[in-house]
């Protein structure tokens, strides 16, 4: 069965500090795909970053930057010098290969991030 | 203009109503999506719909009761729902993804459902 991980509920960090959200995934299939969801106090689901099973290369974007690492069945990501507007409930997310079904989405349960000013 | 949105943003209704969520993408995908997110719980999918055609339905009871009558609109239908039906209703698109490819899902604002 296909399992998404976020062992952290809630983590409350001072500005500029670093934070790192972990993600831990079980899956059965050799191609998969992981994701990961910004959500903030206004609800809708913003996309971050799509990875791939092959890709194992680390990735940076701005402030953010994400480890995905095999070995360990982890995608884990790194907020530097966090903002205030970073608050949010961050969502690692794990999608079946079955992609003549559309796709389907399984999330972990979310990680709410506070930055204090 | 948002990519996908829902309409209304805040619904409070009765176990005997009937009421329905819309929820319309703009962004020329062929797939839909409605989940269901409780409080302290991760997102649920209920339905997926590709090219108006359901391909899922995860279990979900049959007071809601999803239409897609094409790929840009989806609704979801709800009658003599129960107090545990109140979370925030997610809705979501995608293109149809390519043999050995995946398309990422954009997300609405999400409709928040109070059951009384």
């Amino acid at each position: 069965a296909q399992k998404v991980t976020q062992a952290q509920t809630e983590i409350s960090v001072v500005e500029k500090e670093d934070v790192t959200l972990d993600c831990v995934y079980e899956t059965r299939d050799t191609t998969y795909y992981l994701f990961w969801y910004k959500q903030p106090p206004s609800g809708e689901l913003v996309f971050l970053i799509r990875r791939n099973s092959f890709d194992e290369q680390n990735e940076i974007s701005g402030r953010y930057s994400w480890n995905f690492q095999k070995s360990t069945s982890s995608f884990n990501f790194t907020i530097t010098a966090s903002q205030v507007v970073d608050s949010a409930v961050y969502f690692c997310a794990l999608s079946e290969t079955d992609y003549n079904q559309g796709g389907k989405l399984i999330f972990g349960q979310g990680t709410e991030l506070s930055v204090k000013p | 203009e948002t990519g996908v949105t829902q309409t209304p943003r805040h619904l409070v209704m009765g176990m005997t109503n009937k009421k329905s969520l819309k929820c319309e993408q703009h962004l020329g995908h062929n797939a839909m999506y409605w989940y269901k997110q409780s409080a302290k719980k991760p997102l649920e999918l209920m339905f997926v719909y590709n090219f108006k055609e359901q391909t899922e339905n995860n279990s979900v009871p049959s007071r809601f009761s999803p239409e897609c009558p094409n790929s840009s609109h989806l609704f979801l239908h709800l009658h003599t729902l129960q107090p545990e039906d109140s979370a925030l209703y997610l809705c979501a698109s995608s293109p149809i993804a390519k043999a050995g490819h995946y398309n990422e899902q954009f997300f609405g604002p999400g409709t928040r459902l109070t059951v009384l």
